[in-house]
């Protein structure tokens, strides 16, 4: 049973920098993984920041990043924003078309 | 603009079934896989199930395989999950997720606003 694994919780102040990470139980996370990262704010639906490593969305705000680092896929917010404040899940797929979420990561903006 | 309206969740006795819907809207249906992910109170996401555009690939996690079976309908552009067998765990918000291809390899981009299901007695 293959874990994908988040920093539970982590915290920021406004216009700082922060780093997201995901991690596999297995090995290391590639590209070949496809890494996604969503948002998802309090009462509201998941929204889609990153896919396939380092690419936005046009509703992606540019303050937001991924990366590989260190064997994980990174999610990196630069300057952030009390609307930052949210859960945060990676997501990564796997042979036979398995997809496994991580934990989350609970962001506080203080 | 596309758009995901999910129906059909309520309250289902333990060990009953229930079937999702999802009615798409503001793209070309069946050239996106589409996508089932739930999320019980207060837990994390967690993937459910995954067709292709065509209808002609289904995937899901090993724990759900059985159970649940995704179908679509692309004239209609509707897609379903029937659920059987459910279990107080199988208590959550049931969003429905666009795919970003046809193919069901790729993940999702919009999402919808979910229906709950209740397993309880």
């Amino acid at each position: 049973q293959v874990v994908v694994t988040q920093e539970p919780s982590l915290a920021v102040s406004p216009g700082g920098t922060v780093t997201l990470t995901c991690g596999s139980s297995i090995g290391a996370v590639t590209s070949g993984h496809s890494p996604y990262w969503f948002q998802q704010k309090p009462g509201q639906a998941p929204t889609t920041l990153i896919y396939d490593t380092t690419n936005k969305h046009s509703w992606t705000p540019a303050r937001f990043s991924g990366s590989l680092l260190g064997g994980k896929a990174a999610l990196t917010l630069s300057g952030a924003q009390p609307e930052d404040e949210a859960d945060y899940y990676c997501l990564l797929s796997y042979s036979g078309a398995r997809r496994i979420f991580g934990g989350g990561t609970k962001l506080t903006v203080l | 603009e596309v758009r995901l309206l999910e129906s059909g969740g309520g309250v289902v006795q333990p060990g009953g079934s229930l079937r999702l819907s999802c009615a798409a809207s503001g793209f070309t249906f069946n050239t996106y896989a589409m996508n089932w992910v739930r999320q019980a109170p207060g837990r994390g996401l967690e993937w459910v199930s995954t067709i292709n555009g065509d209808g002609t690939g289904t995937f899901y996690p090993d724990s759900l395989q059985g159970r649940f079976a995704i179908s679509r309908d692309n004239r209609g552009n509707t897609v379903s999950l029937s659920m059987r067998r459910l279990r107080a765990g199988d208590t959550a918000i049931y969003y429905c997720a666009r795919g970003r291809s046809a193919s069901g390899r790729d993940n999702f981009d919009f999402w919808g606003q979910g229906t709950l299901v209740t397993v309880s007695s």
